[in-house]
């Protein structure tokens, strides 16, 4: 099993460019996560989805959408980057959600926008 | 709103010694508390959650609701528990964790 894995694992763009992050999980969880990690604030949730076809907003998802077309996919787009995005996202997913199911996450994908 | 705090951003032990990583959290409700640990060049990955009352390589952590903590304890620090670790919380809302700023815990020898 790979667990959850991410692509790319580095990412620099231009402002205003547009990309779309991967997140792929092969253990048959309903639950995906989007975090961002910056320097000083943890991790702070972007989107998630509690299954295929679903998404739903986090603490922080002003610049980004989603979605979840597969059950084993989760996609993280940026329409227009700005340098306030320059972070690294997390994927994480889970069978269900808390308390109970614990939270994989995946390396992570370092994004800097100029 | 619900928050997580861990004051220390760097706890710096020596190998032996007792380690206690602080976690303080905003809420008025019936709280679940997790404590999550990333090692270097390592994913990010469950230590232990309150749900379970367990121990984890040596580390437990009680909560107090009086005092909103969910400190996480070690007596005796060994050098591979130098790591990164992250308090969250859990508030029954949205399927969805709050995480704390973290701390980098440091055991030398």
């Amino acid at each position: 099993n790979a667990g959850v894995t991410q692509t790319p694992k580095f990412r620099v763009l231009k402002t205003g460019q547009s990309m779309t992050l991967l997140c792929a999980q092969d253990m048959n969880h309903e639950y995906m996560y989007w975090y961002r990690q910056d320097p000083g604030m943890g991790l702070r949730l972007i989107h998630y989805s509690v299954g295929e076809g679903t998404t739903a907003k986090g603490e922080v998802p002003d610049g980004y959408n989603v979605s979840r077309l597969k059950k084993q996919n989760f996609l993280l787009g940026l329409e227009s980057a700005a340098p306030s995005q320059t972070s690294v996202y997390f994927c994480a997913s889970s069978y269900r959600g808390p308390p109970y199911n614990e939270q994989f996450f995946g390396p992570g994908t370092r994004l800097t926008v100029l | 709103a619900q928050r997580v705090t861990q004051p220390e951003k760097l706890l710096s032990v020596f190998k032996g010694a007792p380690v206690e990583l602080k976690c303080n959290y905003s809420y008025s409700g019936s709280p679940e508390l997790f404590w999550y640990v990333q090692y270097s060049r390592q994913r990010l990955q469950l230590l232990l959650r309150h749900i379970s009352r367990e121990s984890i390589k040596g580390f437990t952590a009680d909560l107090n609701k009086g005092e909103t903590s969910f400190h996480l304890k070690k007596p005796f620090a060994q050098e591979e528990d130098s790591a990164m670790y992250y308090c969250a919380l859990y508030t029954g809302t949205a399927s969805k964790l709050t995480f704390g700023t973290g701390t980098r815990l440091q055991v030398t020898l």
